[in-house]
C-alpha cells in the first residue's frame, strides 16, 4: 500500500538554528498538508499546499515557517529560527483530491525537540 | 470554527472487554467526522469516517461509531478488544475548510 514518508523520524536542533523536515507524499496526489502535535496537546493544522501554492494556513504558520516543493516528489517544512516550543512530533499528509471524500494518508512522523 | 473534545485521555480494557471511546464536537456548519488510530512509531491510519447518510458507520478491525447530531457526539465502539487495539486514537472533524480539527486523543491500553 502507498506510503506517506518522513524523514527524519527524530530530530534535535538548537534554538535559533534553521530545521527542514522532509515528506515524500503518495506520487499521484496533489494536495498536501503539515500537521503538528505538542507533546499532550491536539494535533494541529498548520497549513495546506496544492499546485506549488499554500491554500489555507493556520494562525500557527507565521514568518518562521515556510513550505516547498523543490523537486516534485519532496514536500518540505522549513522552520528558520527554532523556539523551544516549537518542539513537536510534526505529521505530514497528501490526498489525491480536495474534499472529504478524499481520505488523508499521513506520514509516521518527525519529532523535532529543540534544546 | 469546530471543535472536537474527547473526554477520556486514557481507557484501560481487559482483553476481550468491549469498549467506547467517547468524542464529542461542536461546529457551525455541517461537519464530516473521522476516528484515526495511531500505533507506536507509526502514522495516523484512518479507522472510519462519516460523511452523510446512515448514522451507524463501521470500520476496519471491527470497529463501528454512531453519528448523534442531536448529542453532537461521535463515540467509537467495540464490543470484543484483543491486546493489538492498544494504540492512541484520535477523533477529527472536517467543515468549512480543508483541514482536520483534532481532539487531544485517548490512549487506549489492552491489558491480558
Amino acid at each position: 500500500e502507498p506510503e506517506v514518508t518522513q524523514t527524519p523520524s527524530h530530530q534535535v536542533t538548537q534554538m535559533g538554528q534553521e530545521v527542514i523536515l522532509r515528506c515524500v507524499p503518495i506520487s499521484n496526489h496533489l494536495y498536501f498538508y503539515w500537521y503538528r502535535q505538542i507533546l499532550g496537546q491536539k494535533v494541529e493544522f498548520l497549513v495546506s499546499f496544492y499546485n506549488n501554492e499554500i491554500s489555507e494556513k493556520s494562525e500557527i504558520f507565521d514568518d518562521q515557517f515556510s513550505v516547498e516543493r523543490p523537486d516534485g516528489s519532496n514536500f518540505t517544512l522549513k522552520i528558520r529560527s527554532t523556539k523551544l516550543e516549537d518542539s513537536a512530533m510534526y505529521f505530514c499528509a497528501s490526498t489525491p483530491g480536495q474534499g472529504v471524500a478524499y481520505g488523508y494518508t499521513f506520514g509516521s512522523g518527525t519529532r523535532l525537540t529543540v534544546v | 470554527a469546530q471543535s472536537v473534545t474527547q473526554l477520556d485521555s486514557q481507557v484501560p480494557v481487559f482483553e476481550e472487554a468491549p469498549v467506547e471511546l467517547r468524542c464529542n464536537y461542536s461546529s457551525s456548519v455541517s461537519v464530516y467526522l473521522f476516528w484515526y488510530v495511531q500505533y507506536p512509531n507509526q502514522g495516523l491510519q484512518l479507522l472510519l469516517k462519516y460523511l452523510s447518510g446512515s448514522t451507524l458507520v463501521k470500520g476496519i478491525n471491527g470497529f463501528e461509531a454512531e453519528f448523534n447530531k442531536s448529542q453532537t457526539s461521535f463515540h467509537l465502539r467495540k464490543p470484543s478488544v484483543h491486546i493489538s487495539d492498544t494504540a492512541e486514537y484520535f477523533c477529527a472533524a472536517q467543515g468549512g475548510s480543508e483541514k482536520l480539527v483534532f481532539g487531544k486523543g485517548t490512549k487506549l491500553t489492552v491489558n491480558p
